[in-house]
């Protein structure tokens, strides 16, 4: 699976847009890019993932750039329980385990 | 969406004794399912791929012997840290995944085991 590149951390101010990036040069055609966070002292929470086309759901919006070397999620408006650990994990197709990099630790920001 | 239920949620032993996490799918089945460790400040480390009804296969440097994995049937894997010590303190999570090309893994809550 292509490797991910995140930054460590980021701050975010309560209700702005939240964009975290992350860098997957190396990603190949049958790699999907998967987004989980992590709050503390809990499980990881499953938030979007895409293959090429942008996408969106009701916590948040992936976008892939054309040659899909990069991508950013969005979570549009947000709020202090956004606050949590975010992971980009690029994911082989019918590939079942996951690799986890050190994520981007969010902090939403009152 | 679909839910993976980890129990104990935490758990406090004794040196040298055992101690079983288990890990179920309550609306879905798994023939695999994944368990990691989690070390305080930092990532997720994959330990092992339970499979149903087989043997458990071991990421490098994760010792089978210790960490004893039971998938017996399609809604239930089990973790047990065999004579356990202090360095096996973690938060162990597992996950599980559906049948799919593309479908997203859902994990546990996690369990944080103490070792004293």
């Amino acid at each position: 699976d292509a490797k991910t590149t995140q930054p460590t951390s980021m701050d975010c101010a309560e209700g702005r847009a939240a964009n975290l990036p992350c860098n997957h040069s190396t990603i190949s055609g049958n790699e999907y890019v998967y987004w989980y966070r992590q709050i503390h002292s809990q499980g990881p929470q499953y938030i979007i993932h895409g293959l090429k086309n942008n996408e969106t759901n009701e916590m948040a919006s992936l976008i892939i750039t054309e040659d899909r070397k990069s991508s950013t999620l969005i979570l549009p408006h947000a709020t202090l329980r956004d606050t949590a650990v975010y992971y980009c994990i690029a994911v082989r197709t019918g590939a079942n385990n996951l690799f986890f990099g050190t994520g981007t630790r969010l902090t939403v920001i009152p | 969406g679909a839910v993976v239920s980890q129990h104990p949620s935490w758990v406090i032993c004794k040196s040298g004794t055992s101690v079983k996490i288990e890990c179920r799918s309550l609306d879905f089945q798994a023939t695999t399912m994944f368990w990691y460790r989690q070390f305080p400040k930092q990532s997720l480390m994959l330990m092992a791929t339970s499979n149903e009804g087989s043997k458990a296969t071991y990421e490098q440097g994760v010792e089978k012997d210790k960490f004893l994995i039971n998938h017996a049937s399609l809604t239930l894997s089990t973790l047990t840290v065999t004579s356990a010590h202090p360095e096996d303190s973690s938060f162990y999570i597992c996950s599980a995944r559906k049948t799919g090309a593309d479908t997203e893994a859902f994990f546990g809550q996690g369990t944080r085991l103490t070792v004293v």
